[in-house]
C-alpha cells in the first residue's frame, strides 16, 4: 500500500524553466514532509522540509508548497539548471505520534527523474 | 569527513549464499536503518535500529537480518539470496530516531550497494 503518491515519474525542463514535482498523502497523521535529492551513484540527501502549519517554504530556488486540505505536495524547482538533474523523492513522516523516544517512520514516494537541458 | 560507508559497492552473487552488506557511520548517531530502493517503488525501509542492541522491523524484512554490536555498525545479512531480493541498498544514520521528542533528525545515507542475485 503506497501511502505517498509522487508524480511524474520522469520530468523533462530546459534550463532556467520551472520544475514542478507533486505528491499526495492518505495518512492525516503525517506532519512531516521532506523532500530528498539523489544524484547518480549517490545516496539521497535532505534537500528542504516542511511541517504542516506553513504553507510555503523555500530555500534559495527550492520551494515546498502545502495543501493540508488537498492532502498534497509539490517541489518547485525555479530557474532549473543541467545540475539540478537528479532522482527526487518525497516523503512523509508523523512526527507527533512518535513522541518519547519512540521511531518515526518515513514513507518515501516513487520518485521522479528530473532531466534538465542545457 | 562524517559520512556513512557501505561495502561492497557492488556485488553480484548466487541464490543461496550467505552475504552481509556492511556500514558503518562515524558520526555517533544512534538511529541506523537499511533501506531498498527499486523503480517505482521509491525506497522502501528493512530494519532500523534506535541503539546498539535495539532493532526492529521495517516495511520489508522478510529475507534479511540485522545486528547492532557496536554503535557505530549495523550491518544487514542475507542468509539465503533469492533474486527478488535484487536491488539497491542504502544504509543511514541520524543522531536519533525520527520523531524522538517530534523534532525530526536528518538521515544521512551511505552511497549505496547494488546487489544483484542470479
Amino acid at each position: 500500500q503506497q501511502q505517498v503518491k509522487q508524480s511524474p515519474q520522469s520530468l523533462i525542463v530546459q534550463k532556467g524553466g520551472i520544475s514542478i514535482i507533486n505528491c499526495a498523502y492518505e495518512n492525516t497523521a503525517f506532519d512531516y514532509f521532506p523532500w530528498y535529492q539523489q544524484f547518480p551513484g549517490k545516496g539521497p540527501a535532505l534537500l528542504i522540509a516542511i511541517r504542516p502549519d506553513v504553507s510555503e517554504k523555500k530555500e534559495g530556488r527550492f520551494t515546498i508548497s502545502f495543501n493540508k486540505s488537498a492532502k498534497q505536495f509539490s517541489l518547485h524547482i525555479m530557474d532549473s539548471q543541467p545540475g539540478d538533474s537528479a532522482t527526487y523523492f518525497c516523503a512523509a513522516s508523523s512526527l507527533a505520534n512518535a513522541g518519547g523516544t519512540s521511531y518515526g517512520k518515513l514513507t518515501f514516494g516513487q520518485g521522479t527523474i528530473l532531466t534538465v537541458h542545457p | 569527513e562524517a559520512q556513512v560507508t557501505q561495502n561492497p559497492r557492488y556485488l553480484i552473487t548466487v541464490t543461496g549464499k550467505k552475504l552481509t552488506v556492511t556500514c558503518s557511520q562515524n558520526m555517533n548517531h544512534e538511529y541506523m536503518s537499511w533501506y531498498r530502493q527499486d523503480p517505482g517503488l521509491g525506497l522502501r525501509q528493512i530494519y532500523y535500529s534506535m541503539n546498539v542492541e535495539v532493532t526492529d522491523k521495517g516495511d520489508v524484512p522478510e529475507g534479511y537480518k540485522v545486528s547492532r554490536k557496536e554503535k557505530r555498525n549495523f550491518p544487514l545479512i542475507l542468509e539465503s539470496p533469492s533474486p527478488n531480493q535484487t536491488s539497491l541498498y542504502f544504509c543511514a544514520s541520524s543522531l536519533y530516531g525520527l520523531g524522538v521528542q517530534g523534532l525530526a533528525y536528518e538521515q544521512y545515507f551511505g552511497p549505496g550497494t547494488r546487489l544483484t542475485v542470479t
